[in-house]
């Protein structure tokens, strides 16, 4: 079975990026697709985007031209970063495996965006 | 950008009892792409249902989806105590990728 474990620093100044690394265990991450998604605390999630093997990206408009997803297939890892952020993403951040739907979650890392 | 509204917001039900929680999208859902989660305090989601009715591997056979085009349910026969909790719809038909804001399902 799949895991996943999200990893990076659980506080970030505003202004500064956001970066969270993905680690993917069980399975080959030229396998699938793989996702980034965050949730704000008492809200409901929210696709940020998601990345194959090969490069191929897609990102939420909403977030256009702050984020990037990047994988690194000699690891099985895929990051993200997210750039210029404000309090509005301060959220949990998951990182999935995804076929469309989300088939496997990490345990997601609490992400505060505070000076 | 499809809006998912999910009705009602909050569901108060007894353990035995049947659920009925609602899916409403601005706009057709493509493929009737549309999956289900379940979520509990400090987890993740957990995928219940995609393609509107199909179950994911381990779901019991009391949860079943249902529906197409913009109106879609999730239905719990008969009610467990581990099947209260917060429920999502979410669609992949389109981009972006969107979730409804939830249905907390709560024991009365």
């Amino acid at each position: 079975q799949v895991q996943l474990q999200e990893s990076g620093p659980g506080l970030v100044k505003p202004s500064e990026t956001l970066s969270l690394t993905c680690t993917v265990s069980g399975d080959s991450i030229t396998s699938s697709y793989w996702s980034w998604i965050r949730q704000p605390p008492g809200k409901e999630p929210e696709w940020i985007g998601y990345i194959y093997y090969s490069g191929i990206t897609s990102y939420n408009p909403s977030l256009w031209g702050r984020v990037t997803i990047s994988v690194d297939r000699s690891k099985n890892q895929f990051s993200l970063k997210l750039s210029s952020v404000t309090a509005a993403d301060t959220a949990v951040y998951y990182c999935t495996r995804n076929n469309g739907y989300y088939i496997d979650w990490g345990q997601g890392t609490l992400v505060t965006v505070s000076s | 950008e499809i809006v998912l509204t999910q009705s009602p917001g909050t569901l108060s039900l007894s353990p035995g009892e049947r659920a009925t929680l609602s899916c409403r999208a601005s706009q057709s859902v493509t493929s009737n792409y549309l999956a289900w989660y379940q979520q509990k305090p400090g987890q993740p989601p957990r995928l219940l249902i995609y393609g509107a009715s199909r179950r994911a591997t381990g779901i019991p056979d009391r949860l079943s989806g249902s529906g197409s085009g913009t109106d879609f349910t999730l239905t719990i026969s008969s009610l467990e105590p581990e099947d209260f909790a917060v429920y999502y719809c979410q669609q992949y038909g389109n981009s972006p990728l969107t979730f409804g804001q939830g249905t907390k399902l709560e024991i009365k």
